[in-house]
């Protein structure tokens, strides 16, 4: 397997216009994660799926956020509209969640760096 | 989730034992302790997983004690391409699936 895929690897917008990321877990996985990393606020969680459920998107940072899975195999976060404070490196990850085992690996895509000027 | 409390930073030299301790005192039952290594440029990586006792694979050791109020990262020899972040997670990731990540442990090893 290739990995988590992400695309693009690296975004640079104008304020206001509308940002996507896309994801692209390992196949088979049922868990997805989206994070971002800043200097600032180092990684943060922003929401999860199980399933291709949201099961917690209570770190989005606000509206102007909102990701989907529409099905196993594709996810996407986006941005509408961008900021400059939006500016980070934006992270997919995705594991398999497995029986009564609270083990898990996330497996960490390459990243998007979001540039908003 | 349990909070976990690492060193910012610390350095070593090629060649040495690197011990790296995070301390997690309010873990749950169900907890388990997880440790991710992040190069710049790149996303965190998974080291290694543990509930209790020792566990060792053939990048590092896990050392959990007993109370398991706390954890150490083992990292033999170490290399200039050991040089990165280490972040210690704890929970039970059954339930959701949640991985927090807190600051993170920077690992400078010098020639």
């Amino acid at each position: 397997d290739a990995g988590v895929i992400q695309s693009p690897r690296h975004e640079v917008t104008e304020m206001g216009q509308e940002v996507t990321l896309r994801c692209k877990p390992i196949s088979g996985h049922n868990s997805l994660f989206w994070y971002r990393q800043t200097m600032m606020r180092g990684l943060e969680l922003l929401i999860y799926f199980n399933n291709n459920v949201p099961i917690d998107d209570s770190g989005m940072p606000e509206d102007r956020f909102s990701a989907k899975m529409p099905n196993a195999s594709f996810s996407t976060l986006k941005i509408q509209p961008s900021e400059p404070r939006d500016s980070a490196v934006y992270f997919c990850a995705s594991s398999l969640k497995q029986g009564a085992d609270g083990g898990t690996e996330a497996f960490f895509g390459q990243g998007t760096r979001l540039t908003v000027v | 989730l349990a909070k976990t409390t690492q060193p910012i930073s610390m350095d070593s030299y090629e060649g040495q034992e690197v011990n790296i301790t995070c301390s997690h005192n309010n873990i749950a039952t169900n907890d388990y302790i997880t440790w991710y290594q992040q190069f710049p440029s790149q996303g965190p990586r998974f080291i290694i997983q543990g509930y209790k006792t020792k566990v060792t694979n053939e990048v590092a050791s896990l050392f959990i004690p007993a109370d398991r109020k706390s954890s150490t990262l083992s990292l033999p020899r170490v290399s200039l391409s050991d040089t990165a972040v280490y972040y210690c997670l704890v929970g039970f990731y059954n339930q959701g699936g949640k991985l927090i990540f807190g600051q993170g442990t920077e690992l400078s090893v010098k020639p």
